[in-house]
Formats: C-alpha cells, sequence, structure tokens
C-alpha cells in the first residue's frame, strides 16, 4: 500500500523568506502523481502544485516549486518570497491512476509566515 | 455552480443519532469524492463514485456508513448510529472524470460533524 509521510508538523518562515516543505512517500509503482495541497483555516483544500512522475522536470507555478526526486521517493515543496497568505496547512498527497485516482494524504504541516 | 458546495458547514449530533451531509458538486463534474479528516490528520478517502455508481467504496469504516448519488449529481454521505468517533470533517470533491490526472479535484469546504 502507499504511503505518504510528512515528518515536519509545523515550520515558519519570516515574510518574504524562502522556505522549504518535505515529503517522502512509499509505492512499489513507476508512473503516479504527487500534489501539494494548501489548506487554510477556511477547511477547503485548494491545490498549489502537481507533478507526474514520468516528467524528470520540477514542477513550477509561480513562488512555488517542487524538488522532486524519484529513487529517493522525495517530494519537497518550496515555497518563494513568503507571504502572510500563505499561511496555512500544507499536505502531501500520492495518486495512482490504477487505483480510482483517489488521493493518500499526509499528516500535514502547518506554515507560519511572520511579518 | 460556482464551486462544490457542501451542506451543512456544521453539524452537531448526538450519540446514536443519524445524519446526512450533502455534496452538490460542480456542475457538470462525473467523477465525485468523500474524503474525512479526522483532528490533526490528513483526509483519508472514502468513497469514490463515477457518475451514479460507487466505483471503489473501499475506505467507508463500517456499514454505518453509506452514500448515494443518484442522479449522477448530489452525493448525500448517510451515517447510521453516530459514534464520537465518527467526529471529523467530511470533504467532498468533484472533478470532470478523468480524477486528478487529467483535470484538478476541487474541494469543497467541508462538514464538521460534532458527536456528543
Amino acid at each position: 500500500a502507499q504511503t505518504v509521510t510528512q515528518s515536519q508538523p509545523e515550520m515558519s518562515v519570516q515574510e518574504a523568506e524562502t522556505v522549504t516543505l518535505s515529503c517522502t512517500y512509499d509505492t512499489s509503482e513507476s508512473n503516479y502523481y504527487l500534489f501539494w495541497y494548501k489548506q487554510p483555516p477556511s477547511r477547503q483544500m485548494i491545490l498549489v502544485i502537481r507533478q507526474e512522475a514520468y516528467k524528470q522536470q520540477n514542477a513550477t507555478e509561480n513562488r512555488f516549486s517542487v524538488n522532486f526526486q524519484k529513487a529517493a521517493k522525495s517530494f519537497s515543496l518550496k515555497i518563494s518570497d513568503s507571504q502572510l497568505g500563505d499561511t496555512a496547512m500544507y499536505f502531501c498527497a500520492f495518486m495512482s491512476p490504477y487505483n480510482t485516482d483517489k488521493l493518500i494524504f499526509g499528516t500535514g504541516t502547518r506554515l507560519q509566515v511572520f511579518p | 455552480g460556482a464551486g462544490v458546495s457542501q451542506t451543512p458547514s456544521n453539524k452537531v449530533t448526538e450519540k446514536g443519532k443519524y445524519v446526512e451531509l450533502r455534496c452538490d458538486p460542480i456542475s457538470g463534474h462525473t467523477a465525485l469524492y468523500w474524503y474525512r479528516q479526522s483532528l490533526g490528520q490528513g483526509p483519508e478517502f472514502l468513497i469514490y463514485f463515477q457518475g451514479t455508481g460507487a466505483a471503489d467504496d473501499s475506505g467507508l469504516p463500517n456499514d454505518r456508513f453509506f452514500a448515494v448519488r443518484p442522479e449522477g449529481s448530489v452525493s448525500t454521505l448517510k451515517i447510521q448510529r453516530t459514534e464520537r468517533g465518527d467526529s471529523a470533517v467530511y470533504l467532498c470533491a468533484s472533478s470532470l472524470g478523468q480524477g486528478a490526472v487529467d483535470t484538478e479535484a476541487f474541494f469543497g469546504q467541508g462538514t464538521r460533524l460534532t458527536v456528543v
């Protein structure tokens, strides 16, 4: 069974600085998808960035980028120029295209951005 | 609608009671998912609908939990004989039908269920 591990329960960063959130996963499959979701206090999960395992190039979305290390099964999220609005829970998630597209989430990292 | 709508936003019920949680997906989305998020945890998969049928209900914890989607749009998650351990946020997500592979799964704001 696939598992997702986020070992940082809480992180903090000063506004305009850069922070990296860690995520590792376990799977025996070679083709899969990885995601980072943001969950603000409103509870709504918002997709931040997506990575397809067969693509070697790391995904980027504006201030958000990932470091995808397939052999190490590592998928970290880097947030550059952190903003107060980035304060939220961040969840790493795994999805297998062979398993009804359900998402398997980690336990989350609470990120606090300080002014 | 503009987004995934879940009602009620909050629900408090007594132990042993029956509850229904509603999810109204984005219009045209054929795939619908229910997840349960306990305090301090990530969401856990409960059930997946493709159209009207439950394509995967492997995440339902026991037979007190049941979900329907009779017309392929609105879905209702039903919990019988609620227990205090059922207290959690129940999240619904919908997508165009390819799952998160080719399209984004959009989440609602969830229903916070508290069993007292």
